[in-house]
């Protein structure tokens, strides 16, 4: 069964700390994996997509690592900024069409 | 990069009245489109897919009576709850494929009272 699983489902850290979130899937056959982040009341915003053959992307303050044998990616945020507080989804695609499992997302809240 | 607006971004309607949302690819053409509907705390659950040009795919559980599906051109799709009901009061978006992946809409706050 194809499952995307993201952990914790919610994580309080300080403004100025790091975090890292989890994804694992069991998707086949695999495309594409994906991070967005979901402000509230937004429509997600896409950080960094990753191949099968690239296990690291970053975007800013954003990295994204991808290990297609485990099938695990992490999403780290560095010196988090109350502006991070935000629903990230991880969100993989199928190869063949347009088939994609969403992961439930981690609820990140950052306080000052 | 690619955008995709999507209008109105909150919309109060009346019970037993119908509510039509759009979805426009403004820099882009998109030939697919997908809708989900998202509650509070939730993930987003795919509703459909919109294929320009032809009939929606509506995923399993999913009314294609009650939300209707139109996309007419290679830049818009709307959806149309029909006769709506507070249970359909949630947040709806879209999104359309492009180069380098999905782009979402803004979303759709949808009350109905």
């Amino acid at each position: 069964k194809n499952q995307v699983e993201q952990s914790p489902q919610s994580l309080i850290i300080l403004e100025g700390k790091n975090c890292t979130l989890q994804c694992n899937y069991t998707v086949s056959p695999f495309s594409n994996l994906r991070w967005y982040k979901q402000d509230t009341g937004r429509g997600p915003v896409s950080l960094t997509i990753m191949t099968f053959s690239e296990n690291t992307k970053s975007n800013g303050r954003y990295t994204a690592t991808l290990d297609a044998d485990t099938k695990q990616s992490s999403l780290h945020i560095t010196a988090s900024q109350l502006s991070d507080s935000a629903s990230y989804i991880c969100v993989v695609s199928l190869t063949g069409g347009f088939k994609t499992i969403f992961g439930a997302g981690t609820r990140l809240f950052v306080k000052a | 990069g690619a955008v995709v607006s999507q209008h109105p971004s909150w919309v109060i309607c009346k019970s037993g009245t119908s509510v039509k949302i759009e979805c426009r690819s403004l820099d882009f053409q998109a030939t697919t489109m997908f809708w989900y509907r998202q509650f509070p705390k939730q993930s987003l659950m795919l509703m459909a897919t919109s294929n320009e040009g032809s009939k929606a795919t509506y995923e399993q559980g999913v009314e294609k009576d009650k939300f209707l599906i139109n996309h007419a051109s290679l830049t818009l799709s709307t959806l149309t709850v029909t006769s709506a009901h507070p249970e359909d009061s949630s947040f709806y978006i879209c999104s359309a494929t492009e180069l380098y992946g999905y782009t979402f809409g803004s979303g759709t706050r949808l009350t109905v009272v």
